[in-house]
């Protein structure tokens, strides 16, 4: 079966860091571009950022929202993609998704981790 | 940025009838490479969204064939020829052929 699992969130003091996971099975992880997308509680969905496929050298994109504090990473040996978050504002908390991209489709979507920010 | 503008925000409807939702967008989602990157997904209420148009009009696997995505430019449309209950929660238009990837609103969707 072909599924993303998020993992790592929690809660975190404002100014503080966390990192992400989304692990790939299923499929070969290294050919896809991989994204994730966050929701404010109650809100709609925010664009985070974007890891290229290896043939594309795992080049990275993030929204400008987070630019300069938050970094995506692969691990081949563990199919999975980090997101570094640091320097964490009270508006970064949010359920947090990663999504496969086939060619141009968000085609398979994680579950979610929640990252709340909060004194 | 291109920003995505959705219509209308709530819609009820009595099961079995038709439902549209529009979205427009700040410009021209036509890309160099003659595609037009504009999505639908749903997600249902306590789930991820689910792809069920993509390139406009393409259905994505799995996806019943009472929605129907149309458009061009700016302009697009996510139709439901007749809705049943599981249709339920929040659809959401996106653009993806120019970063940063953008979406709608988001338009909930509920049962008479």
């Amino acid at each position: 079966e072909v599924q993303l699992v998020e993992s790592g969130g929690g809660l975190v003091q404002p100014g503080g860091s966390l990192r992400l996971s989304c692990e790939g099975s299923g499929f070969t992880f290294s050919v896809h571009y991989i994204d994730w997308v966050r929701q404010a509680p109650g809100k709609g969905l925010e664009w985070v950022g974007r890891s290229r496929n290896k043939a594309e050298s795992y080049t990275t994109e993030y929204a400008a929202s987070v630019k300069g504090r938050f970094t995506l990473s692969r691990d081949e040996s563990k199919n999975s993609l980090y997101l570094q978050m640091n320097s964490l504002k009270t508006e970064d908390a949010a359920v947090y998704y990663c999504a496969r991209l086939d060619y141009s489709k968000m085609d398979v979507w994680g579950k979610g981790t929640t990252v709340t920010v909060s004194s | 940025e291109i920003v995505m503008t959705q219509t209308p925000l709530p819609l009820s409807v009595t099961p079995g009838q038709p439902a549209s939702i529009s979205c427009k967008s700040s410009q021209s989602l036509l890309q160099s490479d003659g595609k037009t990157y504009l999505f639908w997904f749903l997600q249902k209420p306590g789930q991820s969204p689910q792809l069920l148009i993509y390139e406009v009009s393409n259905r994505f696997s799995g996806v019943p064939d009472r929605f129907s995505g149309s458009g061009s430019g700016t302009d697009f449309t996510l139709e439901i020829s007749r809705v049943e209950a599981e249709d339920v929660g929040v659809y959401y238009c996106m653009q993806s052929g120019q970063l940063p990837i953008t979406f709608g609103q988001g338009t909930r969707l509920e049962i008479k």
